[in-house]
Order: structure tokens, then sequence, then C-alpha cells
């Protein structure tokens, strides 16, 4: 079965701390992409980081980036110098399908930031 | 550039009540998607279109749930009858292209929270 399992329901980070969210999934495909997604209160899904799972590299964004470890199939996310709009709902996902054509999400991780 | 846009941002029906939902993607976006996201999981893709073709709709209750995109723009998804499960936020998406990687991103709408009474 395609899974995606984010062990943090929630997680709590104060203004300006370091967080990391994490995530792990199960594919037995070889070519891939995986993605974090943020969704506030207002429902909007927001792109915020990717990674090709034949790079290596680990993906950055400003203050997100990326763990990736393609063998233990574990893609964390952290956020450096949280702010207070980084609260929302982070949901973890990956490609799959003929043509990696559907994205199948974790159960997410509420992530709340204290001033 | 105008994002995916959602009708009606919130519906409360009685249970056996038929609903319809309606989507916008962005302009030029061949791939449109729709999503039930139940409350505390993740997004599940219900059906993907390219252009007016359906690509994937392994996951959509053929025997209640319907949808279609005429002209290959915008999209309608109905239930009929509903059922108090299909309680949920319905989370439509486009891409410029069907591959989710690279230039296939997705882009999602507000979603439509619907309440079976």
């Amino acid at each position: 079965a395609q899974t995606v399992t984010q062990s943090q329901p929630e997680m709590s980070v104060q203004e300006a701390e370091t967080v990391t969210l994490s995530c792990t999934y199960d594919t037995s495909e070889s070519d891939y992409y995986l993605f974090w997604y943020k969704q506030p209160p207002s429902r909007q899904m927001i792109l915020v980081i990717r990674q090709e799972a034949y790079k290596q590299q680990n993906a950055t964004e400003n203050r997100f980036s990326v763990n990736f470890q393609k063998a233990a199939k574990s893609f964390s996310l952290k956020i450096s110098d949280s702010q207070l709009g980084d609260a929302a709902m982070y949901f973890c996902a990956y490609t799959t399908g003929e043509y990696g054509n559907k994205l199948v999400f974790g159960a997410g991780t509420i992530l709340r930031v204290k001033s | 550039e105008a994002g995916v846009a959602q009708s009606p941002r919130y519906k409360i029906i009685e249970k056996r009540q038929s609903v319809a939902f309606w989507c916008n993607p962005i302009s030029g976006h061949a791939t449109l998607y729709w999503y039930q996201q139940i409350l505390g999981q993740g997004p599940k893709l219900l059906i993907q279109f390219q252009n007016n073709g359906v690509v994937d709709d392994s996951q959509l209750p053929k025997d209640r749930f319907s949808a279609e995109r005429l002209k290959g723009v915008d999209s309608t998804l109905k239930i009929q009858p509903a059922k108090l499960e299909d309680s949920a936020v319905y989370l439509c998406a486009s891409s410029l292209r069907p591959l989710t990687g690279g230039e296939g991103e997705q882009f999602f709408g507000p979603g439509t929270r619907l309440t079976v009474l």
C-alpha cells in the first residue's frame, strides 16, 4: 500500500527557533517527487518545498530545508527562524501513478508558533 | 495571475440530498484534480482530468459521485445522494502539465466545506 506517515500530529516552536517535522513514506517506485505543503486555516494549500528522488542534494527554499534519506524513505522538513506566519497544517506528499500524476498525502502535522 | 477558484465555500445539506461544486482552474492549466479531505486526514485524490478527458478516477465512488469538465476548463463535482460520511472539504487543484514534479506543480483552490446532516 502507498502510505505517508507523519508521526507528529502536533508540534510547537518558539518564534525564531528551529523545528523539524518528520515524514516517512512507502513506495516501490524508484523515480518520484516529494513535497511539503502548508495549509493555513484559510485552507489554501501552498507548496513549501519539493525534492526530486533521483537528486541526492537536499532541497532548500529560504528558511525551509529538507533532510531526504532515500534508502530510509524519510523526508523531514526543517523550518529555521520560525515566524508566526508559519503556523499551519503541514502535509508531506509524494508522487505515484503511471505518469507520476497522483499525489499521496500524509495526515498532516499541526505547527503552532509561540511568540 | 488569478488562482484556482471554487464555489461555494460552504455547503450544508441533509443526507440523501444532492450537491454540486464548481471549480475554475488557472488559465491555461490542462490538468485538473478533485480531492476529498476528511477532517484530520490528508487530501485524497478523487478524479484527475487532462483537458476534458478523465486520467484517473480509481478512488471516485462512482455510485454517488460524478464529475465533468466541459471544454477542458471549468469542472463540476456532484454528489447524489449524499451520505453522512461525505462531510469533508473538497479541494480542486490544477497544473500546467500532468506531472506533479517540475512544471507539473499543483495549485490548490480554497476548497468547499461540505457538511451532511
